[in-house]
């Protein structure tokens, strides 16, 4: 089946502690990207990645980072977790960044740092 | 002024009547897409569209690329539709192969 992967699903975790949220996709899509969800400001890009090794800052990458070392795998790194980073993550990832393909989501992760 | 707007913010309506959400967009936009998002969270897209009109069972999503502006139908809701339904475009600046998201819309169909 196609789809993304995203694990966990729900973490909770305290202030400072290095946490990474993975994310996967099997439909050899050049196309990643991260975005967290906050009630009433929507859906905001953190960062994306148009192929391996080429990855460039979203709207919101402050306290983020990531890596694209190979096609299928996009991991979400916060170094030291906040709680303003309290939210719902998606990943998605779509054929291409340049054409016009759908794109499909993971399920989310929902994280809270206190 | 966000450059995606969705309207209504909220919609309540009864099982079987037909719904229409509203988005209207500033930007230059290579595609528009409409999302649905379920209580427990998953985001699935419903529709890609560049021009004219797609069909997809009960559902129609509709642009009209030079007012700038997209529909979504729902034909013979049903409480199984209530979901938060989001448009998102894809513009031709910005960061390549971003979406620009509107807050979306929270359907309520009641039996």
């Amino acid at each position: 089946e196609a789809q993304v992967t995203q694990n966990p699903r729900y973490l909770i975790t305290v202030t400072g502690k290095k946490l990474t949220v993975t994310c996967s996709q099997n439909m050899n899509h050049e196309y990643m990207s991260w975005y967290r969800q906050d009630p009433g400001l929507g859906l905001r890009q953190i960062y994306y990645s148009m192929n391996v090794e080429v990855t460039d800052k979203g709207d919101v990458p402050e306290g983020y980072k990531v890596s694209r070392k190979e096609k299928r795998n996009f991991p979400l790194i916060l170094e030291s977790p906040s709680p303003n980073q309290t939210s719902l993550y998606f990943c998605a990832s779509s054929l291409t960044s340049t054409s016009n393909y759908g794109y499909t989501f993971g399920s989310g992760t929902r994280l809270t740092v206190v | 002024k966000n450059e995606v707007e969705q309207s209504p913010q909220n919609l309540t309506a009864q099982e079987g009547e037909f719904i229409t959400i509203n988005c209207s967009y500033s930007v230059g936009i290579s595609a528009l897409h409409w999302l649905q998002q379920h209580p427990g969270g998953g985001i699935v897209s419903l529709f890609m569209l560049s021009s004219g009109k797609k069909k997809h069972g009960r559902l129609i999503a509709t642009i009209n690329i030079q007012e700038k502006h997209s529909s979504l139908h729902i034909t013979a809701s049903h409480p199984r539709d209530s979901a938060v339904y989001i448009c998102a475009v894809k513009s031709y600046g910005g960061s390549q192969g971003n979406l620009i998201f509107g807050k979306g819309t929270k359907l309520s169909v009641k039996p």
